[in-house]
């Protein structure tokens, strides 16, 4: 599979590998965090959460990591696929707020 | 499908010229945001609605307000676009508190704005 270590705000992939996007959130009091997925000339479209007490959550071909000691949120895309390609954002929250903190976007593009 | 609409998905209006997004939903969502979002970056949240309560952040410029007449419906206005305010502007919706909470944001697909 193919990943960064640290944030890249683009990602190239061999169609058929895994993806992993890295987040590193900004405030160690949020304790909800979701990924967004942006398609071209769309709005963001939620494709997985986390809350602070998990460090895994599993959704269909996607995996979300959280490491509350360095303030990281990773997203796992496995057998990346053409529809794939898209922006991707984390975000943050507390519990008791109601407005999220967006990250900075990472552009995946799939290679076919 | 419940959901969160917005017309008109492209917009174009001259330099100074007022214009109008609007957006609606029917997910019974009470609490409804506008967000500007420029190319290559992430949504920037101008303000909400908590109910009817209006909440502005710190630095979205005068020239944008909003309306919320009822649960469904918000409005952005833009008073006086400047060449800057070209960009996607993204309704969202969330419930963050009574029964079925949930911090998670339900996104419309936005309305391009351009400005001659």
């Amino acid at each position: 599979g193919e990943s960064v270590g640290l944030h890249l705000p683009t990602l190239s992939v061999q169609e058929g590998d895994n993806s992993i996007i890295n987040c590193a959130y900004s405030n160690s009091a949020s304790d909800y965090f979701i990924w967004y997925k942006q398609e071209s000339g769309k709005g963001p479209q939620f494709i997985i959460d986390i809350r602070s007490n998990m460090d895994k959550r599993q959704g269909q071909r996607v995996t979300v990591l959280l490491n509350k000691t360095v303030k990281h949120l990773s997203l796992q895309i496995a057998a990346t696929q053409p529809g794939d390609s898209a922006v991707y954002f984390c975000a943050e929250t507390l519990s008791n707020d109601y407005k999220l903190s967006f990250g900075a976007g990472t552009t995946v593009t799939v290679r076919a | 499908d419940a959901m969160v609409i917005q017309n008109p998905r492209y917009q174009v209006t001259q330099f100074g010229k007022p214009v109008t997004l609007s957006c609606s939903q029917t997910l019974n969502h009470n609490v409804m945001y506008w967000y500007q979002q420029k190319s290559s970056q992430a949504p920037k949240l101008l303000f909400h609605y908590y109910d009817k309560d209006f909440n502005n952040e710190a630095d979205t410029p005068d020239n944008f307000q909003s309306r919320r007449p009822n649960t469904s419906f918000c409005f952005l206005d833009i008073r006086s676009p400047g060449l800057g305010d070209a960009a996607m502007y993204l309704c969202a919706t969330s419930r963050p508190s009574g029964t079925g909470v949930s911090y998670e944001q339900y996104f419309g697909p936005g309305t391009r704005l351009t400005v001659t």
